[in-house]
């Protein structure tokens, strides 16, 4: 099946730092999404990108659909403690066109150090 | 709008007994899905359904059962509950042709 390598698995900053994170696919997706997962909760959409090239801006967060359709990239400036949690790429390819269906990365933990 | 809702929030499970985890949205959404989380992993789809009476099978479906009688519910039923099952259950639902799913708080299921 599909695959999606998302790096870092974790990551440790500082308040105020910038994070970078990417997610890289097997297959071309069509669609590129990023989610962040609080402690206890579900995942909430972030960013959604479907073209490639594609840059898009979600207040702090900037995201990226790569140029060849098999990489995504997420970045968040000057972190506050709010960003903690875990982000997750998902993707969706043209052989999931109407079901909609997406395969997950399996997600980049960011912790901030006091 | 409450969004995507799931009862029961916890559940402990002994082994062989079965349950049902409930899975409502009020989004008018036609697509829906029900995953697994197991710790440190992603999500793994289990059963999605892209409208009333219509379901499919997803990446993990064994040991697992759904239905979709209207748009709003589409409940996970699990018949004889095994250890491997224990994970956090999370449903999510979507609009026709886009790819933006909207996820529930989550079940988590423990089976002893």
């Amino acid at each position: 099946g599909q695959q999606l390598n998302q790096s870092p698995q974790s990551m440790f900053i500082q308040e105020g730092e910038d994070v970078s994170m990417n997610c890289t696919s097997s297959s071309i997706f069509n669609t590129w999404l990023w989610y962040k997962q609080d402690p206890g909760e579900g995942p909430v959409l972030l960013i959604a990108l479907y073209k490639a090239g594609e840059l898009t801006s979600n207040g702090r967060l900037t995201a990226q659909f790569g140029i060849t359709r098999k990489d995504s990239f997420l970045n968040i400036s000057a972190s506050i403690p709010s960003d903690v949690g875990i982000y997750f790429c998902a993707g969706r390819s043209e052989s999931n066109f109407g079901n909609e269906k997406l395969t997950f990365g399996t997600g980049t933990r960011l912790t901030i150090i006091p | 709008n409450a969004g995507v809702t799931q009862t029961p929030k916890f559940r402990i499970l002994k082994i062989g007994q079965s349950m049902t985890l409930q899975c409502t949205q009020d989004m008018n959404h036609n697509y829906m899905y029900w995953y697994r989380q197991d710790p440190g992993m992603g999500l793994k789809l289990i059963y999605y359904s892209v409208g009333a009476g219509i379901t499919d099978k997803g990446e993990v479906p064994n040991g697992y059962n759904v239905s979709r009688s209207t748009t709003e519910d589409f409940p996970l039923r699990l018949e004889l509950a095994a250890p491997s099952q224990t994970s956090v259950y999370f449903c999510a639902s979507s609009p026709r042709n886009t790819n933006e799913q909207f996820f529930g708080p989550g079940t988590r299921l423990t089976v002893l």
